[in-house]
C-alpha cells in the first residue's frame, strides 16, 4: 500500500514569492493534517481536515497561509508571500476518523523542505 | 512553557547499550502517548503508543507512562546502529476534548548508536 505522498520534496524560493505544497493521503483516510517542523523541533499542527472540512485551523497563519482539500482527498498548502522564517519542513499526515476511545495512527509523508532566501 | 518537554540530547551510546528517553508534559487531558522515530529527511513513523498509564513492550522497545508524575519514557534494549535517529514523543487527548485530533510533540532527542 502506498504511503502519504508529498511533492515537491525540496523547494528553494526567494522571499516574497509564492509557494505551494501538495499532499496525497493514504487511500481511504479521510482525515488529513499539515504540520510544520522547524529545525531541531517537533512537528506542530497547522491545519486538520475531516473530509473537505477544516476542523482545526487555529494554528494556521491566515494572513499568508492557505490550504484546501477539494473533494476530500488530496490537499494543497500555499504560502503567499513567503518570508525567511518560513524555511522549514512541511509534513502531511493522514489517518482514519477515530471513534471515541479508539486510536487511529497518523501516517506521515516524507515532507517538503522549504528554503526561503 | 511548552506543553511537552523533551531533552534534545544529543545522546551517543555504544552498540548494545540500554537507552532511556523521556518526556514530561503539563496537560492533564492527554490520554494517548506515542513515540515516533524520525530518520534524517524522512517523516516520523510510529514506534509505539500507550493509552493512559502503564507499560507496553514491543521487542526491544518498552514504553512507560506515569500520569501521576506526567512523565513518559521509552527504553531501547540492545541498541543497534540502525536505531540511530531522532525520537519524538507525542501526545493527544481523548475524543471530545480540545486536545483530541492533533498530536502535540516534544522537541525530539537525537540518538546515535555507534558500533
Amino acid at each position: 500500500e502506498a504511503g502519504v505522498v508529498q511533492s515537491p520534496r525540496y523547494k528553494i524560493i526567494e522571499k516574497k514569492q509564492p509557494v505551494a505544497f501538495w499532499c496525497n493521503p493514504i487511500s481511504g483516510h479521510n482525515t488529513l493534517y499539515w504540520y510544520l517542523q522547524n529545525l531541531g523541533q517537533g512537528p506542530e499542527l497547522l491545519i486538520r481536515y475531516e473530509n473537505e472540512e477544516a476542523v482545526d485551523d487555529s494554528q494556521l497563519p491566515k494572513d499568508r497561509f492557505s490550504a484546501e482539500r477539494l473533494k476530500g482527498v488530496d490537499s494543497t498548502l500555499k504560502i503567499q508571500p513567503a518570508e525567511l522564517g518560513d524555511s522549514a519542513v512541511y509534513l502531511c499526515a493522514s489517518s482514519l476518523v477515530a471513534g471515541s476511545g479508539s486510536y487511529n495512527e497518523q501516517f506521515f509523508g516524507p515532507g517538503t523542505r522549504l528554503t526561503v532566501l | 512553557q511548552k506543553e511537552v518537554e523533551q531533552d534534545p540530547g544529543p545522546l551517543s551510546v555504544p552498540e548494545g547499550a540500554i537507552v532511556s528517553l523521556n518526556c514530561t508534559y503539563s496537560n492533564s487531558a492527554f490520554q494517548y502517548f506515542m513515540w515516533y522515530r524520525q530518520y534524517s529527511r524522512k517523516g516520523p513513523e510510529l514506534l509505539m503508543y500507550t493509552y493512559s498509564s502503564g507499560n507496553k513492550e514491543d521487542g526491544r522497545f518498552t514504553a512507560q507512562v506515569d500520569k501521576s508524575s506526567k512523565y513518559i519514557s521509552l527504553f531501547i534494549r540492545d541498541s543497534q546502529p540502525s536505531d540511530s535517529a531522532t525520537y519524538l514523543c507525542a501526545m493527544k487527548g481523548d475524543a471530545g476534548g480540545t486536545s483530541y485530533g492533533k498530536l502535540t510533540f516534544g522537541q525530539g532527542t537525537i540518538l546515535t548508536v555507534h558500533p
